[in-house]
């Protein structure tokens, strides 16, 4: 079964608004990642957050960790329609092991 | 650079064809991965290599063997092609950071697989 657990599995917004993706793990980890994915294409990395981080900003995004809940965060603020594409989270021990992924769908 | 290069883009196989799926990357990742992708089931980990000549079982290893003989290249083979690989495979690159921790992947464009 796959380490990570996304909800939720689809989201529809307005441009505007902020996007909350929640993610869930099973075991201990080193780092998180989240990717981003557009339909058809491969993944892009987002951001990453370490084990010993509980907090972590780039731009738009904000990514929150919390290890004794074994859970994750995404999100993205003041959503634009380019932001539409899945999104995954990737545990990283001694591999990469992604969730199953959030459908992001953001209406101009 | 070009990152991480896969080839081919699309293929279409008859059940019991074998094939091999080519991964390059010319960032000198020691670690290199396999994905195949179904549609909601996010990305299963077939095989993984932390460097020239280590492989190791992902999640989904059954019906696939890897080697990695060089850093550069991480090739997929099916040994004989059934209608349940039918999927999307991506390959993937990374630097490690320590010994069980990776920076971002980079990944190439994927490898679309239809076995009839």
């Amino acid at each position: 079964s796959q380490q990570g657990e996304e909800d939720p599995q689809a989201l529809s917004i307005q441009e505007g608004e902020n996007a909350t993706m929640n993610c869930s793990y099973k075991t201990s980890i080193n780092n998180l990642q989240w990717y981003r994915q557009n339909s058809g294409r491969g993944l892009v990395h987002l951001i990453l957050i370490r084990s010993n981080e509980r907090e972590k900003h780039s731009g738009r995004l904000r990514v929150t960790l919390d290890t004794s809940k074994k859970s994750s965060s995404l999100l993205i603020t003041a959503s634009r329609a380019a932001d539409t594409a899945s999104y995954f989270c990737a545990t990283n021990t001694d591999k990469l092991i992604f969730g199953t992924g959030t459908r992001l769908q953001v209406f101009p | 650079n070009a990152g991480v290069t896969q080839t081919p883009k699309f293929q279409v196989l008859k059940t019991g064809q074998s094939m091999t799926l080519q991964c390059a990357q010319d960032m000198n990742h020691e670690y290199m991965s396999w994905y195949r992708q179904d549609p909601g089931m996010g990305l299963r980990l077939i095989h993984y290599s932390v460097g020239a000549g280590i492989t190791d079982q992902g999640e989904v290893p059954n019906g696939y063997n890897v080697s990695r003989s060089t850093t550069e290249d991480f090739p997929l083979r099916l040994l004989s092609a059934a209608p349940s690989q039918t999927s999307v495979y991506f390959c993937a690159s990374s630097r490690p950071v320590g010994r069980f921790a990776n920076t971002e992947a980079f990944f190439g464009q994927g490898t679309r697989l239809t076995v009839v």
